[in-house]
């Protein structure tokens, strides 16, 4: 069990450009969630995965977000676009599902995304 | 709308004092809620989980608290030390079990 890792871990881009983030989630996690968080702010809610299925979705994620999961495993998220405003910490959280269980979350080390 | 606010948002403190860190949610209905610690840079690295139909949990120097029907939890950090120093976040989940709903979290700092 190595973790849930993140990649990369910091990514600078110009203002218009699109970026794509990828995250592997723990082994056999199959719910998967992305979260945003700036500066001096708690984690917001973006998106959730039950294996490749995506089931939820903020109203932060916007038309210019995308994220996908295709067979259950790793995940990517994109910004298409990148506005200032999305420079944040992207984090990305795994949990397994068993009935009745915790839905602990265990969470990647994020990527720090700078728009200039 | 779920809300998390934690009190106070700093605290600093000299190494050995117990201490207690204030989490309150406006909507009781919730799956769980988990306590995080984050390193300034870093993710999120969980502290304890307390189950809905739970009162406290503990792990080591830690405990942490649970009311449902008046949306608190506490946090109680016993011994403190400069290793403790970090902010201190807490999330509650909603019943679906989808999303946690995060506070603002309380930045700890512990002095030798």
């Amino acid at each position: 069990d190595t973790g849930v890792s993140q990649d990369p871990r910091h990514k600078i881009t110009k203002r218009g450009q699109n970026v794509t983030f990828r995250c592997d989630p723990i082994s056999e996690h199959n719910r998967l969630y992305w979260y945003r968080q700036t500066l001096g702010q708690g984690p917001e809610f973006l998106t959730y995965f039950q294996n490749e299925a995506q089931l939820e979705k903020s109203r932060l994620l916007s038309d210019r977000f995308s994220a996908e999961r295709p067979k259950g495993s790793f995940s990517t998220l994109e910004i298409q676009r990148t506005e200032q405003g999305d420079s944040a910490m992207y984090l990305c959280a795994s949990s397994p599902w068993t009935s009745g269980g915790s839905y602990e979350q265990y969470f990647g080390p994020g990527t720090r995304l700078t728009v200039t | 709308k779920q809300e998390v606010t934690q009190i106070p948002a700093a605290l600093s403190v000299p190494e050995g004092e117990n201490l207690v860190l204030n989490c309150s949610f406006t909507d009781s209905a919730i799956y769980n809620l988990q306590w995080f610690r984050q390193d300034p840079g870093k993710g999120l690295t969980s502290l304890l989980l307390i189950q809905s139909s739970q009162r406290e949990q503990t792990s080591g120097r830690l405990n942490a608290s649970l009311d449902k029907s008046s949306g608190r939890s506490t946090l109680y950090i016993a011994a403190s030390q400069p290793g403790d120093s970090a902010t201190y976040l807490c999330a509650a989940l909603n019943q679906a079990g989808t999303a946690l709903i995060f506070g603002k979290g309380t930045t700890l700092s512990v002095s030798s």
